[in-house]
């Protein structure tokens, strides 16, 4: 099956400041999403996004999927966005399949 | 907005216990998977479910993991006899394929998942 890299591991932020979490896949996926995992350990939907650009508020995702990647934009950063961001994909007739998450810590 | 919903949302067991967790999936998808996070690991794909079927398991889906949906609504993962490594968190998900432009979307529609704590 497909591997999922995420990049970084961890992140440290001042509020108000702006950050890129990259996704990584090693082979082509034709599904691919964003989540949020908030302290409750609930995983929100962020984007669906297998191709192109969405943006949704100050949150910003752009799949290269050529390239096998993702980028997921958070900007003007607030406490509230604290988590783990996990992405995921799949490619066709196998399951999806969850990156290691990156840890964002936003500081007041 | 529909939405999957889990019950319950914390469950406390003992090791040997059996465990029902349920779900209700958004009322006109077919696809239905559950995923497994022990605390502080990423999400891990269990088992996918259509037509009344299992599609696809993964080798954590032992046989004292079965699932079902018994009433056309209500999609459940058992756990026959708990062991200590099943305290997780537990995610159902179901797909609504949708077609646009040629184009086929399958996104998965989380649940908020149920913290399963063996003891």
């Amino acid at each position: 099956g497909i591997q999922v890299e995420q990049s970084p591991p961890d992140l440290i932020l001042q509020e108000g400041a702006n950050s890129t979490l990259r996704c990584n896949f090693s082979d082509s996926v034709n599904n691919l999403q964003w989540f949020h995992q908030n302290p409750w350990g609930q995983l929100i939907n962020l984007f669906y996004i297998p191709s192109g650009t969405k943006q949704n508020g100050r949150l910003s995702a752009t799949t290269v999927a050529t390239e096998r990647y993702s980028l997921l934009y958070i900007s003007s950063s607030q406490t509230t966005d604290s988590g783990v961001y996990f992405c995921a994909g799949d490619n066709y007739g196998q399951n999806f399949v969850f990156g290691p998450g990156t840890r964002l810590s936003v500081l007041p | 907005e529909p939405e999957v919903t889990q019950t319950p949302s914390h469950q406390v067991t003992q090791m040997g216990q059996e465990v029902i967790l349920r779900c209700v999936p958004i009322s006109n998808h077919l696809y239905f998977y559950w995923y497994r996070q022990i605390l502080g690991q990423k999400v891990e794909f269990l088992v996918s479910f259509y037509n009344n079927e299992i599609s696809e398991k993964s080798e954590i889906f032992d046989d004292q993991f079965s699932v079902e949906r018994p009433d056309g609504s209500n999609f459940t993962l058992k756990i026959r006899s708990t062991k200590l490594e099943d305290s997780a968190m537990y995610f159902c998900a179901s797909i609504g394929v949708r077609t646009s432009g040629g184009a086929i979307y399958n996104e998965q529609f989380f649940g908020p998942g149920t913290r399963l704590t063996v003891l």
